[in-house]
């Protein structure tokens, strides 16, 4: 089964919103979470991650909650502008493992 | 600085023929090394990861098979392509040492198989 899930394969927002996108693992043993970035026809690149020992971490206009007993994570966007549009990914694994497992992707567009 | 290269960009092959994909990474000595692959509207999945030269575990049986011949170089083959091989193969590598650090990207090869 996907270990790793993310429940909406597509979202729209307008320009200057906040949006929340969310990724469910099953493995709770994981205790490394991260959100990639990919644009069309590019590789994916490395958006904000978190250790287990926190549960939320910010980066500018994004931030990163981890709820471990819900086996959730989940990527806020604020002031959301144009060039955030782009596949969203979320990953997780476990740390000394060479694993890192990928949901299937979030399409995210913002129209201005 | 660190540079990962992925060959070829592109490939359309015939099925039943032979594939190999190749990766080196410049300027990193000992990374982990990763191969990645993504059917079309589908979910990228890791296929191997090699910790060191000459040790790589497969991670989802494909008919493939991935070697580490160097430190810096990560080759993915087949002998006999599947119509289910089609996708894009990513290459990536992170730092050894059992933490989990970013994964940095090649620009990957997009695999027609018809």
């Amino acid at each position: 089964g996907q270990q790793v899930k993310q429940s909406s394969p597509s979202l729209t927002v307008q320009e200057g919103g906040i949006l929340i996108l969310n990724c469910d693992y099953e493995n709770d043993m994981f205790d490394y979470f991260a959100w990639y970035k990919k644009y069309p026809d590019n590789s994916p690149t490395l958006l904000i991650s978190v250790r287990s020992n926190v549960d939320k971490r910010e980066d500018g206009r994004f931030t990163v909650f981890l709820n471990k007993s819900g086996k959730h994570f989940s990527l806020h966007i604020t002031a959301s502008q144009p060039e955030d549009t782009a596949v969203y990914l979320c990953a997780a694994g476990q740390g000394g493992s060479a694993k890192l497992i990928f949901g299937e992707g979030t399409k995210l567009t913002v129209s201005s | 600085a660190q540079t990962i290269h992925q060959w070829p960009v592109a490939e359309i092959k015939a099925v039943g023929s032979p594939l190999s994909l190749g990766c080196t990474i410049k300027g990193k000595s000992s990374p982990n090394l990763y191969w990645y692959w993504q059917a079309t509207g589908g979910t990228l999945q890791q296929l191997f990861y090699s910790i060191t030269v000459g040790q790589v575990e497969s991670v989802v049986q494909l008919n493939l098979s991935a070697s580490r011949p160097k430190d810096d170089q990560f080759i993915l083959s087949t002998e006999k392509l599947l119509l289910s091989h089609s996708g894009f193969y990513l290459c990536a590598w992170r730092l050894g040492g059992g933490s989990q650090n970013t994964l940095y990207f090649g620009a990957g090869t997009r695999l027609s198989v018809l």
